[in-house]
């Protein structure tokens, strides 16, 4: 089985500009999460798709957000970046819910500058 | 907010020896994971305990449940140097906010 993948793997943005990630779950894998990691923040939870609905939502502002395909591909969105927003964005996607064995991407790192 | 904390935060042990981290948590939980990840990549899933269990083996990996502590500790025994990395502690918080502690970073030296 193919894992997780995620698109791109490296992105260097500016200011105020909006940016799109992408991840492809492994195969028959409905629940897609997105995590944002910083040295300083360590990992953090920012929503979790299920069957094309954000079932939920970490403690971000309306500048993130995300979607899910019916193919359980997902992508999430970051409008007017800051520079605070540079990370690596960690994908992972799992069978049913955010508490099973979730599988990771390899992540998109994101610099802002 | 970080649901678990790992202690220590760093760690460092010569090949061959075992190595002890551990974590707390806050609320309630259905299960705890520990999740390796190797210098700025992805996470990959070791182990999963559920609030039921009190121990769970897998290979060198041995980890322990104390609900009543609110505390969880992972074991590496023999350790080598391809298990440097840094480990992390993973709750579902309200089942549904996975929850992250900032990790226990683990050197092994050959």
């Amino acid at each position: 089985k193919a894992g997780v993948t995620q698109t791109p793997r490296y992105l260097i943005k500016t200011r105020g500009q909006q940016v799109t990630l992408s991840c492809s779950p492994i195969s028959g894998h409905r629940s897609v999460s997105w995590y944002q990691q910083t040295p300083g923040q360590g990992l953090q939870f920012l929503f979790e798709y299920f069957s094309e609905t954000q079932r939920n939502k970490g403690n971000f502002p309306g500048r993130f957000s995300g979607r899910q395909f019916s193919n359980s591909r997902s992508e999430m969105n970051v409008s007017t970046l800051e520079l605070g927003d540079s990370a690596l964005y960690l994908c992972a996607s799992s069978l049913a819910a955010v508490d099973y064995e979730q599988y990771f991407g390899p992540g998109t790192r994101l610099t802002v500058t | 907010s970080q649901q678990g904390e790992e202690d220590p935060q760093a760690l460092s042990i010569q090949e061959g020896e075992n190595a002890t981290m551990n974590c707390s948590y806050k609320t309630s939980i259905n299960n705890l994971q520990w999740y390796r990840q190797n210098s700025g990549r992805g996470l990959v899933h070791l182990i999963l305990i559920r609030s039921n269990e009190r121990e769970k083996h897998s290979g060198r990996l041995r980890v322990t449940l104390d609900t009543s502590k609110k505390s969880s500790s992972l074991l590496i025994t023999a350790s080598r140097a391809a298990d440097t990395a840094s480990y992390f502690c993973a709750t579902a918080y309200n089942n549904n906010d996975m929850r992250f502690g900032a990790g226990t970073r683990l050197t092994v030296k050959p």
